[in-house]
């Protein structure tokens, strides 16, 4: 079955450590999209790529790093320079192409600074 | 001003009821829009998109009022299962090969037995 698969479903950190947060699709789609959700908050996107090697900053960039190698895969390193990284973290994939088509998005990662 | 404002509720309704939420958009050039729904401690489902013309899937109906800049999504015989929060979605493309995807901050509904 086609799908987005976000691993791991929940990621401890200690202070001062890097992490990398997997994101990988089969949906054949060209756009995928990294987003952050604070509690009683709307989702706010970090990083978005429509194509392989190429990404785009979104509103919240700042201590977030990208790579998209592969048309499937769209990894997301939270560094040390991200001051507030508890957080649910939602990878999302879309077409890019018809307007009228939604994104689906990966089970998400549960990040906790311990 | 947030680009997409909702009512976070919570709504109470007791199953059966009809329910309807709204949602105001500020970019006029916004393009599609979409309601998602979120369960609890899960990541957000496309619950339907919206038409210029209203449209409806089975006990949902999602309406869109461009002169007005808002989107209402209305649920019919509520069920128990409708508990969820639901998200306003408006996308748009501010350039050629670039678009963006805002997402309200939800309302939160429960059904009541």
């Amino acid at each position: 079955d086609g799908g987005i698969t976000q691993s791991p479903k929940y990621l401890f950190r200690k202070e001062g450590q890097n992490v990398t947060l997997s994101c990988e699709q089969n949906l054949n789609h060209d756009a995928m999209y990294w987003y952050r959700q604070d509690p009683g908050q709307g989702l706010r996107l970090i990083y978005y790529s429509q194509i392989v090697n190429d990404f785009q900053k979104g509103d919240i960039a700042e201590g977030y790093s990208v790579s998209r190698e592969k048309k499937e895969s769209f990894p997301l390193t939270v560094t040390s320079a991200q001051k507030n990284p508890t957080a649910f973290y939602l990878c999302a994939s879309g077409t890019g192409g018809s307007l009228n088509y939604g994104y689906t998005f990966g089970s998400g990662t549960r990040l906790t600074v311990v | 001003r947030k680009e997409v404002e909702q009512d976070p509720g919570p709504f109470n309704v007791p199953e059966g009821a009809t329910v309807a939420f709204n949602c105001t958009y500020s970019n006029s050039a916004s393009q599609s829009f979409f309601w998602y729904r979120q369960d609890c401690r899960k990541e957000p489902k496309l619950l339907m998109s919206v038409y210029s013309s209203g449209n409806e899937d089975g006990r949902f109906t999602a309406q869109l009022n461009r002169a007005s800049q808002y989107i209402s999504l209305l649920i019919r015989d509520s069920k128990l299962s409708d508990s969820a929060t639901y998200l306003c979605v408006v996308r748009r493309r501010p350039s050629l090969g670039n678009e963006k995807l805002t997402f309200g901050t939800g309302t939160r509904l429960t059904i009541i037995p």
